[in-house]
């Protein structure tokens, strides 16, 4: 079993939804977590960062982390066309490596 | 400012050839780490290096190396290339104080196919 779990859809969803991506995890001493948005023929690049549990939001995207559960969630208001991309959640414990999801390919259809 | 480059982008070689993949971080940046991306298994760390010195090392047989100069460029090698090695490989660089507080900043990654 993965350390980090992650559906990796494809998600297709019409221009103006609300999308739910979802992150379970096993590792109890996980303390950051982010959500990365990765473009075809880019690199990813980070989109949300958040410390321990609680909810972040920014603009329109809200992360999620719920310690207790270990799951963490990206929600995305409003969605657009230019958010179709592959989103990736990643996690460590303090001064450790990045652990990633596998990602999940949302598609936004005008 | 520039950001994380990489070169080559694309890379074709053969099993058993090794090939080394250049990583320049965003100026400023000491933190180099270097992660593996295939459909499969997703984003796999590779390796850190902070101020020349490996600071955190993922699940890779000794065939991956790498190294960090003074100028805080950073070079990784993979040597007797195996079909499996074929993947996008990703350099990201952060601020001083450590990869994991900070963000990473990610370069377009080489994208090498082993034939």
């Amino acid at each position: 079993q993965k350390e980090v779990e992650q559906d990796p859809g494809p998600l297709s969803v019409p221009e103006g939804a609300i999308v739910s991506l979802n992150c379970t995890y096993s590792n109890s001493a996980f303390q950051y977590f982010m959500w990365y948005r990765q473009y075809s023929r880019k690199g990813p690049e980070l989109l949300m960062y958040t410390y321990s549990s609680g909810n972040k939001e920014d603009g329109r995207f809200t992360a999620q982390v719920d310690k207790s559960s270990k799951y963490i969630s990206l929600f995305i208001r409003d969605s657009q066309p230019s958010d179709s991309a592959t989103y990736l959640c990643a996690m460590s414990e303090r001064f450790q490596k990045l652990v990633f999801g596998t990602g999940t390919r949302l598609l936004v259809s005008p | 400012k520039a950001g994380v480059t990489q070169t080559p982008r694309y890379l074709i070689k053969t099993r058993g050839q090794q090939v080394t993949l250049s990583c320049s971080p965003i100026s400023g940046h000491r933190s180099v780490s270097w992660y593996q991306q295939t459909p499969g298994q997703g984003l796999q760390f590779l390796f850190e290096y902070f101020s020349e010195t490996q600071r955190n090392k993922g699940n890779f047989p000794g065939r991956f190396s790498g190294r960090q100069f003074s100028n805080s460029r950073s070079e990784m090698n993979v040597s007797t290339l195996e079909l499996g090695d074929s993947a996008l490989y990703l350099c990201a660089s952060s601020l001083p104080g450590g990869a994991i507080d900070n963000e990473q900043f990610f370069g377009p990654g080489t994208r090498l196919t082993v034939l």
